[in-house]
């Protein structure tokens, strides 16, 4: 069955950028039923919301991080990525890479990757 | 944004209790309300959508009621496996989780 895995440094450093790959298997990140998002959890607390890509490359992003959030897909390698710059020790969170079902205009989240813990810390 | 209130934040209970858990929005979503339960450790799993559609495979004793502002999940005989933290999200718009509720053991 679809299973999604997340990748990428355990650690960055403030002020640069935070880089994870979402690797989609058992299934097509270019079907059309889907959405895939990035929500992220600080320790010991609740879920937030990143954004969100459809295959074509539409993107659409939580207006609190807009303006440092870039998320694209690479449909031949089935993957897509989060990319947050100007980080702070606030971003230092679980990431964890969803997909969301095709049913409505916006999004809930039936499939979730383990999620990988990024410390930015210099 | 639309804010997500979640009652209790903890809740203490025994095994085969009947557990209600309450998430408020701060304007009207439809039903358009998941709810999604995670242990220690683990990725959130959905329970819920559209306020009370039953995801497959997730057990009949979760129920999710409300419209509105107003939604409720409940657990009709609470069992070891479902001490956890719960989570409600609106999509009526760009999603907003609400801020858990733990279940804990009595």
């Amino acid at each position: 069955q679809l299973q999604l895995q997340e990748s990428g440094p355990g650690l960055v450093k403030p002020s640069e950028t935070l880089s994870l790959t979402c690797t989609v298997s058992g299934g097509s990140i270019s079907s059309s039923s889907y959405y895939w998002g990035w929500i992220r959890q600080p320790p010991g607390k609740g879920l937030e919301w990143v954004g969100t890509i459809y295959y074509s490359g539409s993107t659409y992003y939580n207006p609190s991080l807009k303006s440092r959030v870039t998320i694209s897909v690479d449909t031949s390698k089935n993957q897509f990525s989060l990319k947050l710059s100007s980080v702070t020790a606030a971003d230092t969170a679980v990431y964890y890479c969803a997909r969301s079902t095709v049913t409505t205009r916006y999004w809930y989240f039936d499939l979730w990757g383990r999620g990988t813990l990024v410390t930015v810390s210099s | 944004d639309i804010q997500m209130t979640q009652s209790p934040s903890t809740l203490s209970a025994s095994v085969g209790d009947r557990v209600t858990i309450t998430c408020r929005a701060s304007q009207s979503i439809s039903s358009w309300l998941a709810w999604y339960q995670q242990k220690p450790g683990k990725a959130p799993k959905l329970l819920i959508y559209k306020a009370s559609s039953l995801e497959s495979g997730v057990p009949s004793r979760f129920s999710g009621s409300g419209s509105g502002t107003e939604f409720t999940l409940t657990i009709s005989s609470l069992q070891p496996d479902d001490f956890a933290t719960y989570y409600c999200q609106q999509y009526n718009s760009y999603p907003e989780f609400g801020q858990g509720t733990k279940v804990e053991i009595k």
